[in-house]
């Protein structure tokens, strides 16, 4: 198993609404990460667990937050979104700690993101 | 903190020829890696070819391949009998390893004519 899943594919979400994002991997990677992509423009890097130990770029607001229930699985919950929240949200894994052959990372096919 | 630029927003190329990607980098480190990842309109992201600094050698990936030049900071792709399939938004991509994430640059959007 070479993938990373994501679920949903798709979320409409309100201002005021709760949802959480799942991301899963099963190829025994130890780092996971979340990206944030607008239309036309690059990932941005929002947070990494790497060996369950949780890394912030600290421009992300406390609206997302992230939860490693354990080494397969990153959740990212949202809680009172805003409008310019709506973008593609990027799940990854890399296998760290196992040479320098493997420092790349896959990525899931994202979860499409809107609020209204 | 590191930096990619990517200075050609959009690329033009006819089917079975060869185009060439631009991409430059800062960064104080020795050791970091390199990537090219390709994103269709799908929107997945998809690894074309990796680049090990300490390598000299430069990677290359059936009709993809690299032009790495550790001195000047220079990273560009090469796609040679370009294919409509290879269609997409390229982006030239950096990490210093450990964990760090990748740091993008703003992508190139290549389009191929038939």
């Amino acid at each position: 198993d070479t993938e990373v899943t994501q679920t949903p594919k798709h979320l409409v979400m309100g201002m005021t609404n709760k949802k959480s994002l799942k991301c899963e991997q099963h190829m025994g990677h130890r780092a996971m990460y979340w990206y944030k992509q607008k239309a036309k423009k690059p990932p941005e890097l929002m947070f990494v667990y790497s060996y369950e130990k949780l890394s912030i770029n600290e421009s992300v607001p406390s609206r997302f937050s992230p939860e490693c229930p354990n080494s397969s699985l990153l959740n990212l919950h949202l809680h009172a979104l805003q409008p310019e929240d709506s973008a593609l949200y990027l799940c990854a894994s890399s296998p760290e700690g196992q040479g320098p052959q493997n420092e790349k990372l896959f990525f899931g096919s994202g979860t499409q993101l809107s609020v209204l | 903190a590191q930096t990619v630029t990517q200075s050609q927003p959009e690329m033009s190329v006819q089917e079975a020829e060869t185009v060439t990607l631009s991409c430059t980098y800062d960064t104080s480190e020795s050791d970091y890696y390199l990537f090219w990842y390709k994103q269709p309109p799908s929107r997945q992201m998809i690894l074309v070819i990796r680049q090990e600094a300490y390598k000299q050698q430069n990677a290359t990936e059936n009709r993809f391949s690299v032009n790495f030049q550790k001195a000047a900071k220079s990273f560009s792709l090469k796609i040679s009998d370009s294919q409509l399939g290879d269609a997409a938004m390229y982006f030239c991509a950096y990490t210093g390893g450990g964990a760090d994430g990748l740091t993008f640059g703003k992508g190139t959007h290549l389009i191929i004519q038939p």
